[in-house]
């Protein structure tokens, strides 16, 4: 199977910058995508294609990518960005074409 | 816009069959390059992808599910279905549909979900 690994949790003070990242064997070569879960909530894409940002998302996500690692940024973090993060892309033969990392938990401190 | 409404039972006996179905409304469910799947989520866990369907009826399944997996589709009812054989415990999870966007550069990805349905599997 095809893994990608993030950081089980990351601690930021309101107004720092959060840096979430997700490793992959096959970045490089597969697009990313980040989602966001409140708890009790469905999933919300708040990134997609490595960077790009969806319509009605805040300019402070951003997305990043860089060799076998693609980084969710949150400039200004603001209490209400606390959640749960999770990456989702794929591996590079194709049997594994959706694959999600195993989440990083946003404190704000 | 487009909302995805999971439903079925939220208790399923160890070896029998779970059976979700996923209602879309605000959109066609034959519009041309989305894909529809579903996904699931343990509890405290992670996200788990079981499988997409198009509206022409091609799947294709995570391989670690794909013997008990089949999904389906019925364009008449504007809905997508999925069923599990032979559940466990390790079956009890929310269980999410989401519309896939998918395009020619080889992307894609989950934009909306549906609210999610927790089944419990116990006897």
């Amino acid at each position: 199977s095809y893994e990608l690994t993030q950081p089980p949790s990351v601690s930021v003070s309101p107004g720092q910058t959060a840096r979430i990242t997700c490793s992959g064997d096959a970045l490089p070569k597969q697009y990313a995508y980040w989602y966001q879960q409140k708890p009790g909530q469905a999933p919300v894409l708040v990134i997609y294609k490595d960077s790009e940002r969806p319509s009605g998302i805040p300019e402070r996500f951003s997305g990043s990518s860089s060799g076998t690692t693609v980084t969710l940024t949150i400039s200004g973090v603001q209490a209400e960005d606390e959640a749960d993060y999770y990456c989702q892309s794929a591996d590079s033969s194709g049997t594994y074409p959706r694959v999600f990392g195993g989440g990083t938990k946003l404190t704000v401190l | 816009q487009v909302q995805l409404q999971e439903s079925g039972p939220g208790l399923v006996k160890p070896s029998q069959t779970l059976s979700l179905t996923c209602t879309v409304s605000g959109g066609s469910i034959s519009s041309g390059g989305y894909y529809w799947s579903w996904i699931r989520q343990h509890p405290g866990k992670g996200l788990e992808w079981i499988g997409y369907i198009y509206y022409s009826g091609s799947t294709y399944y995570n391989p670690s599910l794909k013997s008990r997996v089949t999904i389906s589709v019925d364009t008449s009812k504007n809905q997508f279905s999925l069923k599990l054989s032979s559940v466990t415990a390790a079956d009890t999870a929310v269980y999410y549909c989401a519309r896939e966007w998918r395009q020619l550069d080889g992307s894609d990805w989950f934009d909306p979900w549906g609210q999610g349905t927790l089944v419990t599997v116990s006897s």
